[in-house]
């Protein structure tokens, strides 16, 4: 079976930081684009971040670019999101989704909420 | 980057077909091929539908059809069913990528 996994929300203070993983399971990992999206509490989904499958090039969504920063361990099957000088308006869920081809998710996790809040 | 421009709802008749439009620009949208569709329900992750503006991944029902001209993709719904009721999210690769606002579904 196909699976991602997301772990690593919480809630956490304006400023702080926070590391978000996935873990793949039943695809062949280090062939796919991997992709971030989030969706704040009764929002729409916004794309976040984007990370090659050999890791060597990442995109950026414009209200997270120089905050976040996306990486991967293809030996550990798992792609990560470090979250930097978090905001209240970054409270959302976090979606971790496998790109099939040009911005196509066809496989999603189940996603981690992100609190950021004093 | 502003979102996509979907309208905030639409509504049919079960059996009905329902059309939900998703404009955008001749940077996306209208630049590429790879617009995509997503279905949400309450409380669950986004599905797949439509991806390169037409093509249905394995497992999704041929009612779920999609189209283009100039900057704006659409989704057709055919034959609505009840479980159809949900949000839904068009997606355009462009440089950046970019969804649009969602359009929530209801049947009637």
């Amino acid at each position: 079976e196909v699976q991602l996994v997301e772990s690593g929300g919480g809630l956490v203070q304006p400023g702080e930081s926070l590391r978000l993983s996935c873990a793949a399971s039943g695809l062949t990992f280090s062939a796919a684009w991997m992709g971030w999206v989030r969706q704040a509490p009764g929002k729409g989904l916004e794309w976040v971040a984007s990370i090659k499958e050999d890791g060597s090039e990442e995109y950026y969504g414009d209200s997270v670019r120089g905050r976040f920063t996306v990486s991967r361990d293809n030996a550990k099957n798992s792609v990560y999101l470090h979250t930097d000088s978090l905001r209240a308006e970054d409270t959302a869920v976090y979606y971790c989704a496998r790109d099939a081809g040009h911005f196509s998710y066809d496989v999603w996790g189940q996603g981690t909420m992100v609190t950021v809040s004093s | 980057q502003s979102a996509l421009t979907q309208p905030p709802s639409a509504s049919g008749s079960p059996g009905q077909s329902v059309t939900i439009s998703c404009t955008g620009t001749s940077s996306n949208v209208g630049g590429y091929d790879y617009v995509s569709w997503y279905q949400q329900h309450p409380g669950k992750a986004p599905k797949l539908i439509i991806y390169y503006v037409n093509k249905r991944p394995s497992g999704v029902p041929d009612r779920f059809s999609g189209s283009k001209s100039g900057n704006t993709a659409s989704l057709t719904v055919s034959g609505l069913q009840a479980e159809d009721e949900a949000v839904y999210y068009c997606a355009s690769f462009g440089g950046n990528s970019i969804f649009g606002g969602g359009t929530k579904l209801t049947v009637l």
